[in-house]
């Protein structure tokens, strides 16, 4: 199986500070990589798919990138809703895999 | 507009069956793959099951294979995953998700449900 080692698990940020999460595959899997937000008691929302493409409707300060084994996503500059938690999902092979995940906190 | 949403959770005791349905609209349902995600309390999310458009393919994350059964009723636009033998360690809410089954352009998990709470317990 793939392994999705996702860091750091847990951050703390302020309103208007630039964050980024990484995700490392254990092998390579292209860009079939997609990062999901997700807040207490809602189900996950797309932010990025295969790899760097902005989700219609998010917010330009999300991007994406990396290919192969090692991909970021970036927050430009952290807004108060942005405060959730993160996830990346490779979709290469099965079986599929996520990211422990990341809790972003407001500092 | 697109909506997936899933039915069927409840308390159920260790060793029996249940069965979970999502419902979906706003698209053509018998051209998408679909893939169960599940997520137990205070925990990451975990991918269990996917079957393709035709139906004819199907994945198990390990952890279910032998229990779960993933199906689909293009007629009724609905998608199962039967459960069976539950443990207390398949207690999560249960999210399905839509995976448009194109290999060489692959876009997957971009709409999900809401979810649907599975408690195994005695």
């Amino acid at each position: 199986d793939i392994q999705m080692s996702q860091s750091p698990s847990s951050l703390s940020a302020s309103v208007g500070d630039r964050v980024t999460i990484t995700c490392r595959a254990s092998q390579g899997i292209r860009n079939d990589l997609g990062w999901y937000q997700q807040k207490p008691g809602k189900a996950p929302k797309r932010l990025i798919y295969t790899a760097s493409s902005l989700q219609s409707g998010v917010p330009s300060r999300f991007s994406g990138s990396g290919s192969g084994t090692e991909f970021t996503l970036t927050i430009s500059s952290l807004q108060p809703e942005d405060f959730a938690t993160y996830y990346c999902l490779q979709h290469n092979t099965y079986p599929f895999t996520f990211g422990q995940g990341t809790k972003l906190e407001i500092k | 507009q697109v909506k997936l949403v899933e039915s069927g959770g409840r308390v159920v005791q260790p060793g029996r069956s249940l069965r979970l349905s999502c419902a979906a609209s706003g698209f053509t349902f018998m051209n998408y793959g679909m893939h169960w995600v599940r997520q137990a309390p205070g925990k990451g999310l975990e991918w269990v099951a996917f079957i393709s458009y035709t139906g004819n393919t199907r994945h198990y994350a390990d952890s279910v294979k032998g229990r779960f059964t993933i199906s689909r009723d293009d007629s009724r636009n609905t998608l199962f995953l039967q459960m069976s033998s539950l443990r207390g360690e398949d207690t999560a809410v249960y999210y399905c998700s839509r995976d448009n089954d194109i290999p060489e352009d692959r876009d997957a998990f971009d709409f999900w449900g809401q979810g649907t709470l599975v408690t195994v317990s005695s």
